[in-house]
Order: C-alpha cells, then structure tokens, then sequence
C-alpha cells in the first residue's frame, strides 16, 4: 500500500513569492492535516481537512492556507514568503480523523526561503 | 492547552545499553498518546500508540504505558541498536466531541547509539 507522498521534496524561493504545496493521502483515508516543523519551534499543526472542509486551523497568519480534493488530495498554499517560512512542512492522513487513529506522515517537503 | 513535555536530548547511549526517555502531558481528560520517530531527511513514523489508561504500547522493542495518574507515557527498550539513532517525538490528540484534532508533539529528543 503506498504512503502518503508529498510533492515536491525541495523548493527554493525567495521572498515575496508564493508557492503550492502537495499531499496525496494513503488510498482511503479522508482526513487530510499539515504541519509546520522548524528547529525553533519543533512540529506546529497549521490544519486539518475531512471530506473537503477545513476542520480545525492552528495559529498560523492567513497567509497559510490549504485545500482538499475531492479524491482527499490536498494542496497547501503560502503566499508573500518570508524569511521565517523556511522549514520542513509535513502531510499526514488517516481514515477519519478519529482522534484515536494515528496519523500517518509523508516524507515532507523542504522549503527554504533566501 | 494541550502540552508534551519531553526529556531534553540528545541522548548518547553504547549499543545494548537500557533506553528511557520521559515523557509527561496536560491535556483534559483522556488524550491518546502516540510515539513516533524520524530518521534523517524522512518524515515521521509512528512508532506506537496507546488510547486509554494503562494500555501498553509496543512495536520493534519499544514499549511504553499510559500512566493516568502521573500523566506520564515514558518510552523504554531493553537493548537499542546503532540503527535506533533518530528524533523521538511524544504526541498527543485530544478526546473532543468532534472528530476534528491535531497533534500536540513535544519538543523532540536526539538519540544516538554509539558501536
């Protein structure tokens, strides 16, 4: 069964830019969330999306923001990039988004911001 | 909120030495708690799950229990392995009526084993 996969795995911007994003989730799980993770501040949830509705949202600028297909694809976009954007950002899915369910992650992908 | 605190890192420990690393929350009521690792340039991996009061979880050597009463899920191995050297994050996820949640991580810690 293949993992989550998230693409693309490096990126480099620089500020002011805006950029995209992908997660496509373990075949049949629904339940979409993205993480933020920096070596400041550790692993940050910035959302969570089910059935193509954002459920839940961390405390992340509006400049952050995500989507959800409706085959539970989903995409992540950052708009007006700055230099503290720089960080690994992780995909997880699960079945439901039970909160007993784990969540399973993609190897991420690395943005750095010059 | 919600928090996980973890032991600071890193950890340096010779092969077939005892593994411990502490981990302790606050959450309200029963959060279930997950351990997961990460090795260098990957993403996380669950390691190991536990979802109510002295349930154990254990996977690859690695074992840990809930302890309620101390707010505690504490990760052990017997005997770590060169290839046990990674990140260990402690993670928990709220019981809400929803089924919207996210996970609370701890701050992470190194572990290396050393020949």
């Amino acid at each position: 069964k293949a993992g989550v996969t998230q693409t693309p795995r490096y990126l480099i911007k620089t500020r002011g830019q805006q950029v995209t994003l992908s997660c496509s989730p373990i075949s049949g799980h629904r339940s979409v969330s993205w993480y933020q993770q920096t070596p400041g501040q550790g692993l940050q949830f910035l959302f969570e999306y089910f059935s193509e509705t954002q459920r839940n949202k961390g405390n992340f600028p509006g400049r952050f923001s995500g989507r959800q297909f409706s085959n539970s694809r989903s995409e992540m976009n950052v708009s007006t990039l700055e230099l503290g954007d720089s960080a690994l950002y992780l995909c997880a899915s699960s079945l439901r988004g039970d909160s007993n369910q784990p969540q399973h992650f993609g190897d991420g992908t690395r943005l750095s911001i010059l | 909120g919600d928090s996980v605190t973890q032991m600071e890192g890193p950890v340096t420990l010779s092969e077939e030495a005892f593994l411990t690393i502490n981990c302790t929350y606050t959450a309200t009521g029963y959060p279930s708690l997950f351990w997961y690792v990460q090795y260098p340039g990957e993403g996380l991996q669950l390691l190991l799950k536990a979802t109510k009061a002295d349930d154990k979880g254990s996977n690859k050597g690695f074992e840990a229990t809930y302890r309620k009463e101390t707010t505690s899920f504490h990760l052990e191995k017997g005997s770590v392995q060169v290839s046990d050297s990674a990140v260990y994050f402690c993670a928990l996820t709220p019981i809400s009526s929803g089924s919207a949640r996210q996970l609370t991580f701890g701050s992470g810690t190194q572990l290396t084993v050393l020949p």
